[in-house]
């Protein structure tokens, strides 16, 4: 079974730029959360999608949002980049939000 | 509001020696409980989830943790450390009626050879 994918792996933007970080979850699996890490503050939670429906969000700005596909892939956009949003995104999936995450290997955004 | 907490950010051991990191979780309900562990320049994997049932759960690699609910604890131990463990070790927590997984700010392990 194919693992989680993210594209890309790498972006470099300056600030004031938007940016749209694609997740493809493993097949089967409808529940995709996603998190920022950032070197001492471990994984933040961004939101929760299932079917399409955002569960849950964390304490992020409004520049942060999300959106999931029919077929469970999803993306997250970031607009009016901040350097402070320097970080690696983590994409992970699972059965359910309580079961299991198998994650991604991230996005490394470098905000300039 | 909800909260895990690691102990320790850094830890250094030489091979052999008995590993314990500590985790406290701040929730109210029930509770499933995760150690994930980031080796490096790979992906997050799990090492071992606590669900129900015994409190004292093991892993892959030897790894071990056990559930104390009276403490809000979840720690994880292993009694000899090889130079292949060093990596990032986050533990994690989420309502079981929830959505959103919360993750400590995470251990890093270093093994001296």
């Amino acid at each position: 079974k194919a693992g989680v994918t993210q594209t890309p792996r790498y972006l470099i933007k300056t600030r004031g730029q938007q940016v749209t970080l694609s997740c493809s979850p493993i097949s089967g699996h409808r529940s995709v959360s996603w998190y920022q890490q950032t070197p001492g503050q471990g994984l933040q939670f961004l939101f929760e999608y299932f079917s399409e429906t955002q569960r849950n969000k964390g304490n992020f700005p409004g520049r942060f949002s999300g959106r999931q596909f029919s077929n469970s892939r999803s993306e997250m956009n970031v607009s009016t980049l901040e350097l402070g949003d320097s970080a690696l995104y983590l994409c992970a999936s699972s059965l359910t939000s309580t079961e299991t995450q198998y994650f991604g290997p991230g996005t490394r955004l470098l905000v300039l | 509001a909800q909260s895990v907490s690691q102990h320790n950010h850094h830890v250094i051991l030489s091979e052999a020696a008995s590993l314990e990191l500590g985790c406290n979780y701040s929730y109210g309900g029930t509770v499933n409980l995760f150690w994930y562990v980031q080796y490096p320049g790979q992906h997050l994997q799990l090492l071992l989830k606590y669900f129900s049932g015994d409190p004292l759960v093991k892993g892959i690699k030897g790894f071990e943790a056990e559930f104390i609910k009276s403490k809000f604890s979840f720690n994880l131990r292993k009694p000899s450390v090889q130079w292949s463990d060093t990596a990032e070790y986050f533990c994690a927590a989420v309502n079981t009626g929830g959505f959103k997984t919360i993750f400590g700010a995470g251990t890093r392990l270093f093994v001296k050879a």
